[in-house]
Parts: structure tokens; C-alpha cells; sequence
């Protein structure tokens, strides 16, 4: 069965702090996503990456950094956290066959105090 | 940026009723694909649409690429609750695989 894991469901963190999310696939897929969710806003992309250590940015990438040192895993760094990226972080991964399909990680619910 | 806007944002029906779920915008996709989100989980894809004109059936669930491509809609017929979820719409532009997500439509189903 095709997953994709993400570290961690539910998070809470203080403002200021250095956030680590992480996300892993076992699809082999060559491309991974981060979005956050947000109610009436559907999902936005924070930072795609095609291949290892390639990253681009998405539409909102202000305040977040991503790394990716392996083709399955993909992580979202919060450098300094703040109270307006509270949210839900989605991961996902695709394959590079187009028009291709997400394959969506449950989530990562972050909050931030 | 590209946006696309869906409506409506929610829709309350009882079981049996037919609906249609909307996702519009004003640049031109190559690809456009509608998933379903169910609490506590990431979306799951339904269908993807490449072709202007397309029509695509998933049992009760009638998908339609606009001829311009820059639309779509989502028909559901005699809805039952477990179509109850979030359903988003998403599109990517020509030799992209960055998927832009709509604004979503909130879907409750009344037995």
C-alpha cells in the first residue's frame, strides 16, 4: 500500500522556535510537496522539490526553508515560528509521469502560541 | 498567481439530492483534477481532466473540463452521506507538475 508519512499528527510550539516537519514516501516518486491548509483558502504550496536537493518555491514561502537529502524524505523547516503559520501542513508526492496524482500525508496540525 | 475560486464554499443537502460543485478561474490549465477530503486525512484523488470539453463519469459523479479549460464542474447525483468531505479542485498549468488548489467546497449529506 503507497504512503506517505508525515512525523507527526499535532504539534505546539512557542513563538520563536525552530519547527521540523517531516515527511516520507515510499511511492520512489521524484517529486514532493509541501502545502498548508487553511479554512476558505483550500491548500497553498509552500516549496516543491523534483529531484534531491532541488527545491522551488511555491506561492507563500516566506518564513519556511525545506530540505530534501534523500528522494523520500522532505522536510519543512519554521526557522523562527510565529502565531500566523498555525495551520495544517499537508506533504504530498507525485511521480513524474504527467499529468500525474498526489498522494497526500495526514497532516500536521501546528500550533503555535 | 493563478487562483481558482470554487462555489459554493458549503452546501448542506438531504440524501438524494443532486448538486453541483463549481471551480472557475481566469488562466488556462492543462490538467485539471478534483479530490475528496475526509477529516483527519490528506485529499485523495477522483478524477483528472485534460481535454477541453472532457466529460469524465466515476459512478454518481459527473466531472467537466470547460472548453477553454480555465473551468470546471463537479455533478453529483442522488448524493448519499458518505459523499459528505471537502472537495477541491486543482489545476497546473502547460509542462508544470504544480498543482494550484481551489478555495475547497465543504459537502454535507443528510441521511
Amino acid at each position: 500500500d503507497v504512503k506517505v508519512t508525515q512525523s507527526s499528527r499535532y504539534l505546539v510550539k512557542r513563538t520563536g522556535e525552530k519547527v521540523f516537519l517531516e515527511c516520507v514516501q515510499d511511492m520512489d516518486h521524484e517529486n514532493m510537496f509541501w502545502y498548508r491548509q487553511d479554512p476558505g483558502l483550500g491548500l497553498r504550496l509552500i516549496y516543491f522539490s523534483y529531484d534531491v536537493k532541488m527545491k522551488e518555491k511555491g506561492d507563500i514561502p516566506e518564513g519556511y526553508s525545506v530540505s530534501r537529502e534523500k528522494k523520500e524524505r522532505f522536510s519543512l523547516i519554521l526557522e523562527s515560528a510565529s502565531t500566523n503559520q498555525t495551520s495544517m501542513y499537508l506533504c504530498a508526492s507525485s511521480s513524474f509521469r504527467w499529468p500525474g496524482e498526489l498522494f497526500f500525508g495526514e497532516g500536521s496540525r501546528l500550533t503555535v502560541l | 498567481t493563478q487562483l481558482l475560486e470554487q462555489s459554493p464554499q458549503f452546501l448542506s443537502i438531504q440524501e438524494g439530492e443532486n448538486l453541483t460543485v463549481y471551480c472557475n478561474s481566469s488562466s488556462v490549465f492543462s490538467s485539471l483534477q478534483w479530490y475528496r477530503q475526509e477529516p483527519g486525512e490528506g485529499p485523495v484523488l477522483l478524477v483528472t481532466v485534460v481535454t477541453g470539453g472532457e466529460v469524465k463519469k466515476l459512478k454518481r459523479l459527473t466531472f467537466q473540463f470547460g472548453d477553454a479549460r480555465k473551468d470546471s464542474s463537479l455533478h453529483i447525483t442522488a448524493a448519499q452521506p458518505g459523499d459528505t468531505g471537502l472537495y477541491l479542485c486543482a489545476g497546473a498549468g502547460s509542462g508544470t507538475y504544480k498543482y494550484i488548489f481551489g478555495t475547497g467546497t465543504r459537502l454535507k449529506v443528510l441521511a
